[in-house]
């Protein structure tokens, strides 16, 4: 079956410490992948994607993500995490042809402490 | 200009009520989603329409009733109200399948 992982529900950091966020999935080819963001109250915001090429992608904000095929993993990196990144962070999914149908993680808060 | 917009924001119902929420995005793309979120933030796909066209029915009461009158707009009308009900309905849309998706601002449905 289909699905994507994430084993971390709640993690803490301290403001300026570095940050790593897990996210598994299992598919039956490799799928598009996504990071999203969701601050209090908003909807989500994309912060990176991964459809070919080049194993680790930027996206905005300061955040990486590392593709390792051979473990079927697309970690969420960032060298110096900021106040501001306290929301909840989702990894996503999505069929390279035809289906629409994007499978969502369950998500990890995430608490930056002053 | 909000680029997908869903109204309204906050509602708060009766059990056994009738409701919609509005969706509409005005960046050409020809898909649009309905995503229920409940209380422990878990995203799931109820519907999804390409082009006017239902392509993703997920396993979703029938109280829940999708409609498109046209590619930008995608409203979600649910009968009988239950408690369960309660949640955070996003809309989204995508240019294509495998495309980043734009989130609305969400909807929380109250149901008392």
């Amino acid at each position: 079956a289909q699905s994507v992982t994430q084993p971390d529900i709640h993690i803490t950091v301290s403001e300026g410490a570095s940050l790593e966020l897990r996210c598994n999935y299992s598919y039956g080819a490799t799928p598009y992948l996504f990071w999203y963001v969701q601050s209090p109250g908003q909807g989500l915001q994309l912060l990176l994607k991964y459809f070919s090429g080049d194993t680790l992608v930027q996206g905005i904000k300061g955040f990486e993500a590392e593709f390792k095929r051979s473990q079927s993993s697309f970690n969420l990196r960032k060298p110096s995490v900021h106040w501001s990144d306290a929301a909840e962070y989702f990894c996503a999914v999505a069929p390279t042809s035809g289906t629409y149908k994007y499978i969502f993680g369950t998500g990890t808060r995430l608490k930056v402490l002053a | 200009d909000t680029a997908v917009s869903q109204t309204p924001k906050y509602l708060v119902t009766q059990m056994g009520n009738d409701k919609s929420i509005k969706c509409e995005q005005n960046l050409g793309h020809d898909t649009m989603y309905w995503y229920k979120q409940d209380s422990k933030k878990f995203l799931k796909i109820m519907f999804s329409y390409n082009n006017k066209e239902l392509i993703i029915n997920e396993t979703v009461p029938n109280r829940f009733s999708p409609k498109s009158p046209d590619k930008a707009h995608l409203n979600l009308h649910i009968n009988s109200l239950e408690l369960g009900d309660s949640a955070v309905y996003f809309c989204a849309s995508s240019r294509a399948s495998g495309e980043k998706l734009f989130f609305g601002s969400g909807t929380q449905l109250s149901v008392l």
